[in-house]
């Protein structure tokens, strides 16, 4: 157990619908980062939170937001969706802002779009 | 920008034999190099990672890791192989960005299977 605790861990939703992805890090870890694995992109790096503050951004689509809140908890917003971006979406957390620090990863969200 | 590339889609090794799963990487400046392994349906866990010091890099679950700067690599090894090291794994490089965060970019993974 990482200690990233990911909700939920499976969900099914239509085209054109909007969808929220919930990660809580391990205690005392303050960066929160999202990524996106599917079969043909691999694990994809979407975007950098840290203490609250974005601090670097992958290749995170327009239709796709995500914040950190007080309590340091991230969520990942994913809207107009589309088959695409059906995928595994990994949520971890490091203790830094990333300088030398290994990544804790959750055991994903599963986003099916039909 | 920093990468790795991870040249096997897939290494078959028996059961007690020796294993490497090969990575290279290309940075600018000094670089951060890690090892992470992937079971079916969980999440990434990490084995080990090089910052300075050691060529040589032990990390978990018998595990370790070779750098060589002069061939840009950072190769995956164990003495030893069990059939519960099967699994996907991802070398990974940690990119620094302008705004003061960090990504770390993985490659495309090399599953290993292990065979009894």
């Amino acid at each position: 157990d990482s200690g990233v605790t990911q909700t939920p861990k499976h969900l099914i939703t239509a085209t054109g619908q909007r969808v929220t992805l919930r990660c809580s890090p391990r205690s005392g870890d303050l960066s929160v980062y999202w990524y996106q694995q599917s079969l043909d992109q691999g694990l994809q790096f979407l975007i950098q939170y840290y203490n609250g503050e974005e601090r670097a951004k992958g290749n995170i689509l327009e239709r796709f937001s995500a914040q950190q809140f007080p309590d340091l908890h991230s969520e990942l917003n994913l809207s107009s969706l589309e088959l695409g971006d059906s995928a595994l979406y990994f949520c971890a957390s490091s203790v830094d802002s990333g300088a030398g620090g290994e990544l804790f990863f959750g055991e994903g969200s599963r986003l099916t779009v039909l | 920008a920093q990468s790795v590339a991870q040249p096997e889609d897939q290494v078959n090794v028996a059961e007690g034999n020796p294993l490497t799963v090969k990575c290279t990487y290309s940075v600018s400046g000094n670089p951060y190099l890690f090892w992470y392994v992937q079971y079916p349906n969980r999440g990434l866990q990490f084995l080990l990672k090089y910052i300075t010091g050691d060529n040589l890099v032990k990390g978990s679950y018998g595990f370790e890791a070779e750098f060589n700067k002069s061939q840009t690599s950072f190769h995956l090894k164990k003495p030893s192989a069990l059939v519960s090291d099967s699994a996907l794994y991802f070398c990974a490089v940690r990119d620094y960005e302008d705004t003061g965060g960090f990504k770390t970019i993985f490659g495309a993974g090399t599953r290993l299977f292990v065979k009894a």
